[in-house]
């Protein structure tokens, strides 16, 4: 089983200003089975990034991925009210494992 | 686009076995390639991945639930089933069901369904 941990747990940041989240796999995800949500208070996940770094249907341009073998990162341009959130990285192989999150507050 | 809706009671005893139900439309449960899943999270806590059901019946679980939980598909109704036997307070969660493609592509959620085990 691949192990995902995420860093920093909480991300203190001011809107315009520009996120870089963390996502480590304790083994080589293969194939770029790697995925990225973003999930708000009462709310279910909502898909962002999959194979690492292609956007999901909808998504805008300000969210990208990147990233291969064990370290992937999400990166979140110019913050809006509205992206203000939890995030988690997902390991979709066999079996499926998910990172603790990253919390993205208001500072 | 597929649309999943979980749907069970809300409240469960300690020792009984909590039952959930995901309806599929917009897609066909039978459709190959998919994985169908459940996923649980705790109160104010993270993502966990229960198991899933893939390529005509076969599962995996999450080895953490020690051969507690059972998915199953109706093929006939569309839907996709979890059952998770003796339940402790520890099981208290909102559960999801989604699906993702074998191949790759993240996952689909539905809404998720909040389940409270109490006496």
């Amino acid at each position: 089983e691949i192990v995902l941990t995420q860093s920093p747990g909480t991300l203190s940041l001011s809107p315009g200003e520009r996120a870089t989240l963390s996502c480590w796999a304790s083994q080589t995800v293969i194939s770029n089975h790697l995925a990225w949500y973003q999930q708000k208070p009462g709310q279910a996940p909502r898909l962002l990034i999959y194979a690492a770094s292609s956007r999901a249907t909808g998504i805008p341009d300000k969210f990208s991925g990147s990233g291969s073998g064990t370290d992937f990162t999400l990166t979140i341009s110019g913050l809006e009210p509205e992206d203000f959130a939890v995030y988690y990285c997902h390991h979709y192989g066999r079996p499926w494992t998910f990172g603790q999150g990253t919390k993205v507050e208001i500072k | 686009q597929v649309q999943l809706q979980e749907s069970g009671p809300g409240l469960v005893k300690p020792s009984q076995t909590l039952s959930l139900t995901c309806t599929v439309s917009g897609g066909s449960i039978s459709s190959g390639g998919y994985y169908w899943s459940w996923i649980r999270q705790h109160p104010g806590k993270g993502l966990e991945w229960i198991g899933y059901i893939y390529d005509s019946g076969s599962t995996d679980y999450n080895s953490s639930l020690k051969s507690r939980g059972t998915i199953s598909v109706d093929t006939s109704k569309n839907q996709l089933s979890l059952q998770l036997s003796s339940v402790t307070a520890a099981d208290t969660a909102v559960y999801y069901c989604a699906r993702g493609l074998v191949s790759g592509g993240g996952i689909s959620w539905g809404q998720g369904t909040l389940v409270t085990v109490s006496s």
